[in-house]
């Protein structure tokens, strides 16, 4: 069974300041991508960055970076000088990827609040 | 164009009722998603679209049939709902390539069931 773990349900933080949101995942595929994704209040679920299982390199996108340990099955969003526009449901999501299409598993979201 | 349609935003139905929620995309994306997200959780799939073929149906109730006409259309007909079937439905497309993997997803259709 594939399984993705959000631990924070909530969280805040001030403007201009780092964030840290934590994500933990299962599976026994050896192929596989992991996504963080963003909905605000506007309910568009919008991707913030990805991430496949077998590069490396941590992937960056701007302000957003993550903290990809393969062994650890655990995959950190870092948002750093916050904005009030980040604030957001943030889900982490994995995909297994076989055949012509994957399906997205999500974990429970983090709702993040960035305060002025 | 890189986006996902959804129509409408919001919707209101009585039991009795019959509606379809629509999603278009001009992307050239041949696998389609339904999803539906109640408040406060996470989406959870519906339906899985493959060049216009049902490849999975997460065991949803009959009174949900999805349709897709061609490549870029995704129906969803709804019929004599509950209450508890009142949630966000949020569509999704890929390309299904793995080298362009990820979803685009639309700004959802918000649905209560009176």
């Amino acid at each position: 069974a594939q399984t993705v773990t959000q631990s924070q349900p909530e969280m805040s933080v001030q403007e201009a300041e780092t964030v840290t949101l934590s994500c933990t995942y299962d599976t026994s595929e050896s192929n596989y991508y992991l996504f963080w994704y963003k909905q605000p209040p506007s309910r568009q679920m919008i991707l913030v960055i990805r991430q496949e299982a077998y590069k490396q390199q941590n992937a960056t996108e701007n302000r957003f970076s993550v903290n990809f340990q393969k062994a650890a099955k655990s995959f950190s969003l870092k948002i750093s000088d916050s904005q009030l526009g980040d604030t957001a449901m943030y889900f982490c999501a994995l995909m297994n990827y076989g055949g012509s299409q994957g399906n997205l598993i999500f974990g429970k979201g983090t709702k993040l609040s960035v305060k002025p | 164009d890189t986006e996902v349609t959804q129509t409408p935003k919001h919707l209101v139905m009585g039991m009795t009722n019959k509606k379809s929620l629509k999603c278009e995309q001009h992307m050239g994306h041949r696998a389609m998603y339904w999803y539906k997200q109640k408040a406060k959780k996470p989406p959870e799939l519906m339906f899985v679209y493959s060049y216009e073929k049902l490849s999975i149906n997460e065991s949803v109730p009959s009174r949900f049939s999805p349709e897709c006409p061609n490549s870029s259309l995704l129906n969803l007909h709804l019929h004599a709902l509950q209450p508890e079937d009142s949630a966000l439905y949020l569509c999704a497309s890929s390309s299904g390539d793995p080298y362009d993997y990820g979803y685009t997803f639309g700004s959802g259709t918000r649905l209560t069931v009176v």
